[in-house]
């Protein structure tokens, strides 16, 4: 295994459109989150999940935005009627819940452009 | 989830020591520090963590005030490739990090 794994790396989209993210954790890991992080910030949290339950959602993500984890494998983050201020790097990391100090892994993110 | 603050940026000479401190003076007695790095164009790596005592692991030192309202990370020869955004974090649950804007470090050939 050689780490999480997005796809794609890059999206450009028009405003309107809808997009769909993937997010392949590392597989022994139950833990799984996404962030968001645009340019010169830190990254925003936005949900977690912990197996296939959706356990935290952020304000940030409002309702254009959904994010699922069928079987507790991968995830999938989709963005409706994207908008210009949905441009931003959209991370996914994992993590091992019997890990105390949570170390979380990330990836290398989605960069995606909203035109 | 406690309150961290740290310089916007900073320099380091190549091959010379680098501290990089944060603040956390509203830190509680179970909240862990952790840092993170993020270099350009990757997501954060995981690069240290401690409680109470200083720690030392491949990558990096950490230095934990006594009264844990401060600690320093501790790069002890700074190279080119540590060039990256250093995130100093407390929390306090385990079910996300909370990020600041971070430390911008860059490494002078």
């Amino acid at each position: 295994d050689t780490g999480v794994s997005q796809d794609p790396r890059h999206k450009i989209t028009k405003r309107g459109q809808n997009v769909t993210f993937r997010c392949d954790p590392i597989s022994e890991h139950n833990r799984l989150y996404w962030y968001r992080q645009t340019l010169g910030q830190g990254p925003e949290f936005l949900t977690y999940f912990q197996n296939e339950a959706q356990l935290e959602k952020s304000r940030l993500l409002s309702d254009r935005f959904s994010a699922e984890r069928p079987k507790g494998s991968f995830s999938t983050l989709e963005i409706q009627r994207t908008e210009q201020g949905d441009s931003a790097m959209y991370l996914c990391a994992s993590s091992h819940e019997t890990v105390a100090y949570n170390e979380q892994f990330f990836g290398p993110g989605t960069r995606l452009t909203v035109l | 989830d406690a309150k961290t603050t740290q310089p916007n940026s900073m320099e380091s000479n190549e091959e010379e020591p680098v501290h990089l401190p944060c603040n956390h003076s509203t830190i509680s007695g179970t909240d862990y520090i952790h840092w993170y790095r993020q270099l350009p164009s990757q997501g954060p790596e995981y690069v240290i963590h401690g409680l109470t005592s200083n720690v030392n692991n491949r990558m990096a030192s950490l230095a934990i005030a006594e009264d844990r309202k401060s600690s320093t990370l501790i790069l002890h020869r700074a190279t080119l490739r540590d060039a990256a955004v250093y995130y100093c974090i407390t929390k306090t649950s385990y079910d996300k990090v909370i990020f600041g804007p971070g430390t911008s470090l860059s490494v002078i050939p």
